[in-house]
């Protein structure tokens, strides 16, 4: 049973570059968030996906934005890169209300 | 507001000692609560969970957490460390929905435990 993947593994952007980044949700899970962990700190929510809306968001600007897919599987897209968004960036699935299992995570620099 | 405190940055252990990791919680009801971990450059692996009842809940791996509500508090505990539980701790806690299902996770800022041989 597969779990929570994630790609790419590691990202090196430019700032004002756009990144799109990748996450498939543990087998039988229809409900994708994201989170954002800086470096020394813990995770923060950026949004939560089901039913190919977004259901809940965090406190990020509007240059971060998402997508679902019919098969669960979801993209978190990040426009205008400053260098503040270098972090490692944490998809978890999960049922509906249900608890969230977490990927490895894709750590992207800006540079 | 909610929020997660973990008092303690970082912590250093022996091996074969026992280890209390603190977590308070600022929340206006009954929260769902998780203790993860995180090896470096990894992703966060669930150790336990206290949704309601027992106080005292097992996780994988030996540890255990006590959910007191009168102190807002859900300390992480082993009675004996390896060397392989070295990693970072992070506590939080799940805002609730409508409806009482659980939504999205509010993490504390994490503490690191080393361990010496």
């Amino acid at each position: 049973d597969a779990g929570v993947t994630q790609s790419p593994t590691h990202l090196i952007k430019t700032r004002g570059q756009q990144v799109t980044l990748r996450c498939s949700p543990k087998s039988g899970h229809d409900t994708v968030s994201w989170y954002q962990q800086a470096l020394g700190q813990g995770p923060q929510f950026i949004f939560q996906y089901y039913e190919e809306e977004e259901r809940q968001r965090g406190n990020f600007p509007d240059r971060f934005s998402g997508h679902q897919f019919p098969n669960y599987s979801s993209e978190l897209n990040v426009n205008a890169l400053l260098l503040g968004d270098s972090a490692l960036y944490l998809c978890a699935s999960s049922h509906p209300g249900g608890t969230q299992y977490f990927g490895p995570g894709t750590r992207l620099t800006v540079l | 507001a909610q929020s997660v405190t973990q008092p303690d940055i970082h912590i250093t252990v022996s091996e074969g000692a026992s280890l209390e990791l603190r977590c308070n919680y600022s929340y206006g009801a009954t929260p769902y609560l998780f203790w993860y971990v995180q090896s470096p450059g990894q992703g966060l692996q669930l150790l336990l969970k206290y949704f309601s009842g027992d106080t005292l809940v097992q996780g994988i791996k030996g540890f255990e957490a006590e959910f007191k509500r009168s102190q807002s508090s859900f300390n992480l505990r082993k009675p004996s460390v390896h060397w392989s539980d070295a990693a970072e701790y992070f506590c939080a806690v799940a805002l609730m929905n409508y409806g009482g299902s659980q939504g999205n996770l509010i993490f504390g800022k994490g503490t690191k435990l080393s361990v010496k041989p």
